[in-house]
């Protein structure tokens, strides 16, 4: 079955950690995007690559990283720098003029 | 300036009756989609419902319908008959869909909290 899949569900992170959130989609979808939602708000984009080896920075890019080498594949790392990344992140792809596909999200904790 | 606006924070509806959920947009590009999702307690992202902006005919899925003003920009989601299944938060979204490949960025507006009561 095609989809997308976010690993993992859960994640909790101590301070001054890295932590990578997985986003994997066997749908042979261009377009993939992370989004970050904060409890009772909209989504809030991170980052978006429209091709492998390219991505372009969303509206809340700072202390987050990512890498598109596959098409398969856009990851996304939390970095240090983001001072307060408890939140609900969300991964989609899209091919052209089709919907976007969400993954199931995780939810990331600082303990 | 926003590019999806829904100014509806909270919505309330009794069972059986239909609701419109408000959704404008802002873009100057002639080729554009136009999405709606259902967001449950469980944080899912559903997708209800999609517009094409050259679409001649409102886009219409069972129980879900697109009223799609495209002079006023608006794009509003109209459920029929709720459901107490259709409590929720819903979201419009917009992506630009330029000439060639280029599939551009997803916007998504605040979001509107759905409550259908028995």
């Amino acid at each position: 079955d095609g989809g997308i899949t976010q690993s993992p569900k859960y994640l909790f992170r101590k301070e001054g950690q890295n932590v990578t959130l997985s986003c994997e989609q066997n749908l042979n979808h261009d377009a993939m995007y992370w989004y970050r939602q904060d409890p009772g708000q909209g989504l809030r984009l991170i980052y978006y690559s429209q091709i492998v080896n390219d991505f372009q920075k969303g509206d809340i890019a700072e202390g987050y990283s990512v890498s598109r080498e596959k098409k398969e594949s856009f990851p996304l790392t939390v970095t240090s720098a983001q001072k307060n990344p408890t939140a609900f992140y969300l991964c989609a792809s899209a091919g052209f003029y089709t919907e976007a596909f969400f993954g199931q999200g995780t939810r990331l904790t600082v303990v | 300036a926003q590019k999806i606006t829904q100014t509806q924070p909270g919505m309330f509806v009794q069972e059986k009756e239909a609701v419109t959920l408000d959704c404008t947009y802002d873009t100057s590009d002639p080729s554009y989609g136009l999405f709606w999702y259902k967001q449950p307690s469980s944080g899912e992202m559903i997708f209800l419902i999609y517009q094409g902006s050259y679409d001649q005919q409102n886009a219409t899925e069972g129980r879900y319908s697109l009223n799609f003003q495209k002079a006023r920009k608006s794009a509003n989601l109209v459920i029929s008959a709720s459901q107490l299944g259709d409590s929720a938060m819903y979201f419009c979204a917009m992506r630009e869909g330029g000439r060639g490949s280029t599939l551009g960025r997803l916007y998504f507006g605040r979001g509107t909290q759905l409550t259908v009561w028995p």
